[in-house]
């Protein structure tokens, strides 16, 4: 496998389930995202880790919960969804960011339905 | 805060057409600057970068300079097919205290034969 990879690609989950969204990078890099895109709205960073440490939070609510085990892993756990939470939940990877500016490598992406 | 403010879609074009869509930006000191192309059910792809002032990005027969005196960042192709029907962000990182991207909200092309 190359670049970054994402399991599941499609989940239908219902509001009092849990369940988890992998992402794995097979890059050699330091840096994992998280982002959420909706439709008709800009991509959002939800997360950043940096050296297995996570560096940003934004402002996601607590039924989202990230995981980091290494640097070539990312998880983001999901319990007590709502339905305005059903949108494409892509992971990105990148060389250390603190270096400068860099571009980010992104994987499909898990389309998730809340029902 | 850095922004990004693209044109808005969707765009339809012929096959042959020639492309522009545009993206100023806003950001303090010196950004890097992307695009991005989200074909349908993928993730989204590095297609060009520019570092510094006057870099001319290119892949693909797709072309943006880096304008600092204009702030712009505009992605144009002489000729356009119908594979290259997507999504296209622009995003830049860096500039004064801010290492992360920062998207624009996406244009979407859609080139008819």
């Amino acid at each position: 496998e190359t670049g970054v990879t994402q399991t599941p690609r499609h989940l239908v989950m219902g509001m009092t389930n849990k369940k988890s969204l992998k992402c794995e990078q097979h890059l050699g890099h330091n840096a994992m995202y998280w982002y959420k895109q909706s439709a008709k709205k800009p991509l959002e960073l939800m997360f950043v880790y940096n050296f297995k440490e996570q560096t940003e939070n934004n402002s996601v609510p607590s039924r989202f919960s990230p995981e980091c085990p290494n640097s070539s892993h990312l998880f983001l756990h999901l319990h007590t969804l709502q339905p305005e939470d059903s949108a494409l939940y892509l992971c990105a990877s990148s060389q250390d960011p603190a270096g400068g500016p860099i571009e980010q490598y992104f994987g499909p992406g898990t389309r998730l339905t809340v029902t | 805060g850095n922004s990004v403010t693209q044109m808005e879609g969707p765009v339809t074009l012929s096959e042959e057409a020639f492309l522009t869509i545009n993206c100023t930006y806003t950001a303090t000191g010196y950004p890097s600057l992307f695009w991005y192309v989200q074909y349908p059910g993928e993730g989204l792809q590095l297609l060009l970068k520019a570092t510094k002032a006057d870099d001319k990005g290119s892949n693909k027969g797709f072309e943006a300079t880096y304008r600092k005196e204009t702030t712009s960042f505009h992605l144009e192709k002489g000729s356009v097919q119908v594979s290259d029907s997507a999504v296209y962000f622009c995003a830049l990182a860096g500039g004064q205290g801010a290492q992360k991207l920062v998207f624009g909200q996406g244009t979407r092309l859609t080139i008819n034969p």
